[in-house]
C-alpha cells in the first residue's frame, strides 16, 4: 500500500541498548521527518532530511542518529536509549501540490525504554 | 518557547454542539494546517491554509486563516461522535530554504458524546 510504513510498532528496550525505528515511504518525497510525541510537550521535531544523505537536527537531536542512504527510507537510531526517551516516535513525508501542501505521518513506533 | 498556542486543550461536548479551536501566534506564518489524531494513529491532514484571511470548508469544519497570518481558527458546526480526536494545528514559519519544517501546537483533545 502506497504510504509511510514505521516498524516496529511497539518496542521494548533496555537502558543503554541501541535501537533503530525504521521509516519507509512509497512514494520519493524529498523532505522527511522525524518527531516525537509526548503528553505536555505536543509533537517536537527530531531530525529532518531534504533529500538523500542530507540530513539535520530538529529541535530534540540529542541521544539520537538518523541516515539516509536512500530516498525512501529514513531510519532513526537511539544509540544508548535512556527512560526519557520513553515516547511515541512518528515519521512523516511533505508532499507538495501547487496549494495542496502538508505531512504524512505514518502510525508511529511506541518505544518504552525501561 | 511555544510558537503556536491552542485552546482549548480539552473538550467534551454533546453531540449537535457547534465548538471552536483557536491557534494562536505571534509569528507570521507562510501557511497553517490543521490535522486530526485517533488513539495509536499518526495525525492525518485536514487542510491548509497559505493566504492571510482565507477560508476552507470540509464538510461541517470550517478553517480560517488571520489576515495577518498570525492565528488561525476551526470550526466544526454540529459535532458527531466520529469527530472525537486530537486536533493540532502546525505552522511553517517559511523563509530561506523552505526546509517544510512545522511547528506545531499542542493539540485540542475533543470529545463528542452521543
Amino acid at each position: 500500500d502506497a504510504g509511510i510504513t514505521q516498524s516496529p510498532r511497539y518496542k521494548i528496550t533496555e537502558t543503554g541498548r541501541q535501537v533503530t525505528l525504521m521509516c519507509h515511504q512509497t512514494w520519493s518525497h524529498s523532505y522527511m521527518f522525524w518527531y516525537r510525541q509526548d503528553l505536555g510537550h505536543g509533537l517536537r521535531l527530531i531530525y529532518y532530511s531534504a533529500a538523500a544523505d542530507i540530513t539535520d537536527k530538529g529541535e530534540v537531536p540529542d541521544g539520537y542518529v538518523v541516515s539516509r542512504s536512500k530516498t525512501e527510507n529514513f531510519p532513526l537510531t537511539l544509540e544508548s536509549a535512556t527512560r526519557s526517551q520513553t515516547s511515541v516516535y512518528f515519521c512523516a513525508s511533505l508532499f507538495r501540490g501547487g496549494r495542496d501542501y502538508g505531512y504524512t505521518f505514518g502510525s508511529g513506533t511506541r518505544l518504552t525504554v525501561v | 518557547t511555544q510558537l503556536l498556542e491552542q485552546s482549548p486543550q480539552f473538550l467534551s461536548i454533546q453531540e449537535g454542539e457547534n465548538l471552536t479551536v483557536y491557534c494562536n501566534s505571534s509569528s507570521v506564518f507562510s501557511s497553517l494546517q490543521w490535522y486530526r489524531q485517533e488513539p495509536g494513529e499518526g495525525p492525518v491532514l485536514l487542510v491548509t491554509v497559505v493566504t492571510g484571511g482565507e477560508v476552507k470548508k470540509l464538510k461541517r469544519l470550517t478553517f480560517q486563516f488571520g489576515d495577518a497570518r498570525k492565528d488561525s481558527s476551526l470550526h466544526i458546526t454540529a459535532a458527531q461522535p466520529g469527530d472525537t480526536g486530537l486536533y493540532l494545528c502546525a505552522g511553517d514559519r517559511g523563509g530561506s530554504g523552505n526546509t517544510g519544517k512545522l511547528i506545531f501546537g499542542q493539540g485540542t483533545t475533543l470529545q463528542v458524546k452521543p
